[in-house]
């Protein structure tokens, strides 16, 4: 079955940066987009990027935008999002998220990882 | 950006109640809308997408409609386990957006 496990969360202090990794099991990982989206601590869904299956498209909130990249390493069913410049407000727990075949919304999902800007 | 709204934002019931909750984007959407239902501590569980079609899985007391800018999920019959909150999400435009949520509990 679809799994697909968060890793590299954890307490940072603002300003500095993060690498977050999702390793994706059970499906054929290059054929579809995935996605990051966040959640704050007792807030909603927040969406944070996108990578297309093959990586040469990527899109970003405008929260995000020149502080995030997200990647992936299809050799490696595994997707990436690196943060620079942390901020108290990126505080959340981060989710990687799987497209469906024909629909940008999300199938699956992992069971997040906790990122904590803080000094 | 779409903006989503939804509403209410707290709904409580009883089991075996008819459950409507509703979503509004701020543009049209034309049937790109997904619900989901999430748990307390757990991720979100994709319900429907492309406004009424369920995901593989989901119990059919799930159904959701609409078009364009008005949108509905509806919980026939409402159940203990069916208490979360429940988010509706815009793909038919770049960023994503989520509604706020509608947290329903049962009494």
């Amino acid at each position: 079955q679809v799994q697909l496990v968060e890793s590299g969360g954890g307490v940072v202090q603002p300003g500095t940066s993060l690498k977050l990794s999702c390793a994706a099991s059970g499906f054929s990982f290059s054929g579809y987009a995935m996605d990051w989206v966040r959640q704050a601590p007792g807030k909603g869904l927040d969406w944070v990027a996108l990578i297309s299956y093959d990586g040469s498209d990527v899109y970003y909130a405008d929260s995000v935008k020149g502080r995030f990249t997200i990647s992936r390493d299809n050799s490696k069913n595994t997707l990436y999002l690196q943060m620079n410049s942390l901020r108290s407000d990126d505080t959340a727990v981060y989710y990687c998220a799987k497209t469906t075949a024909t629909t940008t919304s999300f199938d699956h999902w992992g069971q997040g990882t906790l990122v904590t800007v803080s000094s | 950006e779409i903006v989503m709204t939804q509403s209410p934002a707290t709904l409580s019931v009883s089991p075996g109640e008819r459950v409507t909750l509703s979503c509004r984007a701020s543009e049209s959407l034309n049937s790109h809308l997904a619900w989901y239902q999430q748990k307390p501590g757990q991720a979100p569980r994709l319900l429907i997408n492309d406004a009424s079609t369920g995901a593989t899985g989901i119990p059919a007391r799930f159904s959701g409609s609409g078009f364009g800018t008005e949108f509905t999920l509806t919980i026939s019959s409402v159940q203990s386990e069916d208490s979360a909150v429940y988010y509706c999400q815009q793909y038919n435009h770049r960023p994503l957006t989520f509604g706020q949520g509608t947290k329903v509990e049962i009494k």
